[in-house]
């Protein structure tokens, strides 16, 4: 089925421990997003990717790292799991612009990784 | 400050009322706004998009934007229990990077 899928949906993990949150998607679309959500700040953008292998620093990036071989995937790794890193996680995507720029805007989200480190 | 203020409610109404949402933003940079709707345990997907300012309408949902006083609105007229869900606002001045607001949860009461 066409869509972007995310895995694990639930992970819980131990403070220290690499984790890596997976992230795929079958349009082909060129830019992919992670976000997290926490309660009270809405959805921070974390990472994102323009296209394969071009990646860049959102808003909070520190204890992540991102990878982008393929166009379809864009998984999240946090290399040492820290408490304040426990919320959803949630990885979009969006076609590139129209020639006129009539891109809706639109991103489509995964259904979420909920990520809990003890 | 946060560059996207959204009021997070909760926010409670009978069926058929209508429900206002808004947010401010402080980016005048800011040319794109959307409205997404994010169901419980749900990824967002996206509800209404405005270029620029003005107001558009899409069947009981209308958008509103004012950049001079830097506010958007979203309206929800006739609400029916299906429209509970958390209401997030996002907006951008590229079109691909997007700041959004905490979301408002809306309860609609049968």
């Amino acid at each position: 089925d066409a869509g972007i899928t995310q895995s694990p949906r639930y992970k819980i993990t131990e403070t220290g421990r690499q984790v890596t949150l997976m992230c795929h998607q079958t349009w082909s679309h060129s830019y992919m997003f992670w976000y997290r959500q926490d309660l009270g700040h809405g959805l921070r953008l974390i990472y994102y990717s323009a296209a394969a292998d071009i990646t860049d620093k959102g808003e909070v990036p520190d204890g992540y790292v991102v990878s982008r071989s393929k166009t379809e995937n864009f998984p999240l790794t946090l290399e040492s799991a820290t408490r304040s890193q426990t919320s959803v996680y949630f990885c979009a995507s969006r076609g590139q612009l129209g020639l006129a720029g009539g891109h809706t805007g639109e991103l489509f989200f995964g259904e979420g990784s909920r990520l809990t480190v003890l | 400050q946060k560059e996207v203020e959204q009021d997070p409610g909760p926010l409670s109404v009978p069926e058929g009322a209508i429900v206002s949402l808004n947010c401010t933003y402080s980016n005048s940079a800011f040319q794109y706004f959307m409205w997404y709707r994010q169901y419980s345990r749900k990824g967002p997907e996206l509800l209404m998009y405005t270029y620029s300012s003005g107001n558009k309408e899409d069947g009981r949902f209308t958008a509103q934007v004012d950049k001079s006083s830097k506010y958007i609105s979203l309206f929800i007229r006739d609400s029916q229990p299906s429209d509970s869900a958390t209401y997030l606002c996002a907006m951008s001045a590229s079109d691909y990077k997007l700041s959004f607001g905490a979301g408002t949860t809306v309860t609609v009461r049968a």
